[in-house]
């Protein structure tokens, strides 16, 4: 079965600091990963998503995050945070003989102070 | 492009009774919908795939007869939490896929529902 693994529920950053938000999968086949964030009470955001190709891919707000194969992650990194940035974020997988359904992982808090 | 919406935000009901929440997508049309709940502090979990003109299919564990849910059409799916309980408050989630896109099974979200059961 496939699963997501973000194996920290917290991550506190000071503002302009470098931030990394861990996420690995478990998959038989080639996935497609994504990160969404939600803000309180709010909907999920499309971040970026990986199909194919160039193992980063860049996406909203600044976020890119890496595709490794080798050690089955998909870590969401940004090269300087802000308090903005202060959110719930999911990784997720799908499989694209899976009709469309996509596996969350916990998600994790990331806190930016100021 | 490739906007969700839920109607309502937010509902307060007593319990023994229906609820129904809408979601619509609003520029697309979308073959198929997802409803997912989200307990607080907690990720999303698939409930049911809502396919446009036929039955929805349920995730286990998730009863069908409680969570009723209708997509009639290509920008429309419902669900229906019928003699609802405390224990269905939640914030539930629909997710509409664009139909005729190939590849990445990417889902836009709807900015949810609230539901508090009194």
């Amino acid at each position: 079965a496939q699963s997501v693994a973000q194996p920290e529920d917290q991550v506190n950053v000071a503002e302009g600091n470098p931030l990394t938000v861990k996420c690995t999968y478990s998959v038989s086949g080639n996935p497609y990963l994504f990160w969404y964030v939600q803000y309180p009470n709010r909907g999920l955001q499309f971040l970026l998503k990986y199909i194919t190709g160039d193992n980063l891919v860049k996406g909203s707000y600044g976020f890119e995050a890496e595709f490794n194969k080798s050690q089955t992650s998909f870590h969401l990194k940004k090269p300087s945070a802000l308090v903005s940035d202060s959110a719930l974020y999911f990784c997720a997988v799908s499989l694209p003989s899976s009709a469309s359904k996509i596996i969350f992982g916990s998600g994790t808090r990331l806190s930016i102070r100021p | 492009g490739a906007v969700v919406s839920q109607h309502p935000s937010w509902v307060i009901c007593k319990s023994g009774t229906s609820v129904k929440i809408e979601c619509r997508s609003l520029d697309f049309q979308a073959t198929t919908m997802f409803w997912y709940r989200q307990f607080p502090k907690q990720s999303l979990m698939l409930m049911a795939t809502s396919n446009e003109g036929s039955k929805a299919t349920y995730e286990q564990g998730v009863e069908k007869d409680k969570f009723l849910i209708n997509h009639a059409s290509l920008t429309l799916s419902t669900l229906t939490v019928t003699s609802a309980h405390p224990e269905d408050s939640s914030f539930y989630i629909c997710s509409a896929r664009i139909a005729g896109l190939a590849g990445a099974n990417e889902q836009f979200f709807g900015p949810g529902t609230r539901l508090t059961v009194l």
